[in-house]
């Protein structure tokens, strides 16, 4: 199965800034990548699909990139609603997978 | 609006099995995938199987072949999924969600139930 390992665990990072956020896959996944956003005690929100592709609804301050083995979820400017755990997920071949999360935290 | 509106809190034995329903609303129900995925406490989340509304069909994670069984009632649009043989690794918060594209089995996930929190405890 595919592999996906998010970088950094953690983000501390205050309000206004920039977020990065990493994953890479074990083997590619061509461009099937999906973004989630989760809050405690909430479920899962869909943000990016296919790698660059923003879910309904979703803020332009979230942009995704990347193809294969590595990509990158961006926050231009975290808004206080971001802060949360992020979830990247392969769809590239079965079974779904899904990273260890990185948690964007307020510094 | 669409919404996926889950059973309640669970609370069972080693070795019980344990059955979850979700309930689907706003939308045409066989239309779309559902796929369940858990959350154990601390962890990241987990794919366990697909099980497509319309034919019945489903597709598991292999490391819950044997123990999980997913299906669903169509004239209560609601999918079950039950896992049997339950251990101290169970304990999680199980989420039901409807692929985005509802003819594409792996198409991302864009709505979620609530969750539902399954505790394992003699």
């Amino acid at each position: 199965e595919i592999v996906l390992t998010q970088s950094p665990a953690t983000l501390s990072l205050s309000p206004g800034e920039r977020a990065t956020l990493s994953c890479r896959a074990s083997q590619s996944v061509r461009g099937y990548l999906t973004w989630y956003l989760h809050k405690p005690g909430q479920a899962p929100r869909l943000l990016m699909y296919d790698a660059s592709n923003r879910a309904t609804g979703v803020p332009a301050r979230f942009s995704g990139s990347g193809s294969g083995t590595d990509f990158t979820l961006t926050i231009s400017s975290l808004e206080p609603e971001d802060f949360a755990v992020y979830y990247c997920q392969q769809r590239s071949s079965w079974p779904l997978t899904f990273g260890g999360g990185t948690k964007v935290e307020i510094k | 609006q669409v919404q996926l509106v889950q059973s309640g809190t669970e609370v069972k034995r080693p070795g019980a099995s344990v059955e979850i329903s979700c309930k689907a609303s706003g939308y045409i129900f066989t239309d779309y995938f559902i796929h369940w995925v858990r959350q154990a406490p601390g962890q990241g989340l987990e794919w366990l199987g697909w099980i497509n509304p319309n034919s019945g069909g489903t597709d598991y994670a292999r490391k819950f072949l044997g123990r999980v069984t997913m299906t669903r009632d169509t004239s209560i649009s609601t999918a079950y999924m039950e896992l049997s043989r339950l251990t101290s690794d169970d304990p999680a918060v199980y989420y039901c969600a409807r692929v985005h594209l509802g003819s594409d089995s792996s198409s991302p996930f864009d709505y979620w139930g609530q969750g539902t929190l399954v505790t394992v405890s003699s």
